[in-house]
């Protein structure tokens, strides 16, 4: 139980357009889920609190209007990088926390964006 | 603001060393406090967890964490670890309450050579 997918696993896109990213909760429902990235070598950066239902809350530093978060149902969020730039190459990762638990985060495969 | 530290960054052991990872937290309330493993080329994955009750929590592979709220510690440990241990362990901490998002130490790579 508690699995969590995210779609695609690795994208490769040029500067300036826009991708979004898909993160599932497949046996459990979660009205809050969090966007991380990951650095090479580094731990995760919290981006984002994406709560179904109302806006996102975004961490300091992160522009909202460049990583846009739309939680459309209980059991998928989706993080949207709009006019990617090179610098936005990362590794996301996404986690669930479900409805029924005290807190505990279960987390996506992660996905790998190469933006050339 | 809540910070979690975990001091070793790379530890290198042998097959059957014993293994010890030091987590603390900066945070005076109610807390819950988790470690995740992540495998080279996987996901995190949720290793034990700490919420109330025995200080002693068990995980998976046994691994196992004591929580000392007087030092603001969770650390994990493991008595004889394996090759297949190889990994980088995260510390993580989140409020009792609210969001309850997670703080994420910086973590550890271990590496068991064998």
């Amino acid at each position: 139980g508690a699995v969590v997918s995210q779609h695609p696993s690795w994208v490769i896109c040029k500067s300036g357009t826009s991708v979004k990213i898909e993160c599932r909760s497949l046996d459990f429902q979660a009205t809050t889920m969090f966007w991380y990235r990951q650095f090479p070598k580094q731990s995760l950066m919290l981006m984002a609190t994406s709560n179904e239902g109302s806006k996102a809350t975004y961490e300091q530093g992160v522009e909202k209007d460049k990583f846009l978060i739309n939680h459309a149902s209980l059991t998928l969020s989706t993080l949207t990088v709009t006019s990617a730039h090179p610098e936005d190459s990362s590794f996301y990762i996404c986690s669930a926390r479900p409805d029924t638990g005290k807190g505990t985060q279960y987390f996506g495969p992660g996905t790998r964006l190469l933006v050339l | 603001a809540q910070s979690v530290s975990q001091h070793n960054h790379h530890v290198i052991l042998s097959e059957a060393a014993s293994l010890e990872l030091g987590c603390n937290y900066s945070y005076g309330g109610t807390v819950n406090l988790f470690w995740y493993v992540q495998y080279p080329g996987q996901h995190l994955q949720l290793l034990l967890k700490y919420f109330s009750g025995d200080p002693l929590v068990k995980g998976i592979k046994g691994f196992e964490a004591e929580f000392i709220k007087s030092k603001f510690s969770f650390n994990l440990r493991k008595p004889s670890v394996q090759w297949s241990d190889t990994a980088e362990y995260f510390c993580a901490v989140n409020e009792g309450t609210g969001f309850q998002k997670l703080v994420f130490g910086t973590g550890t790579r271990l590496l068991v050579s064998p």
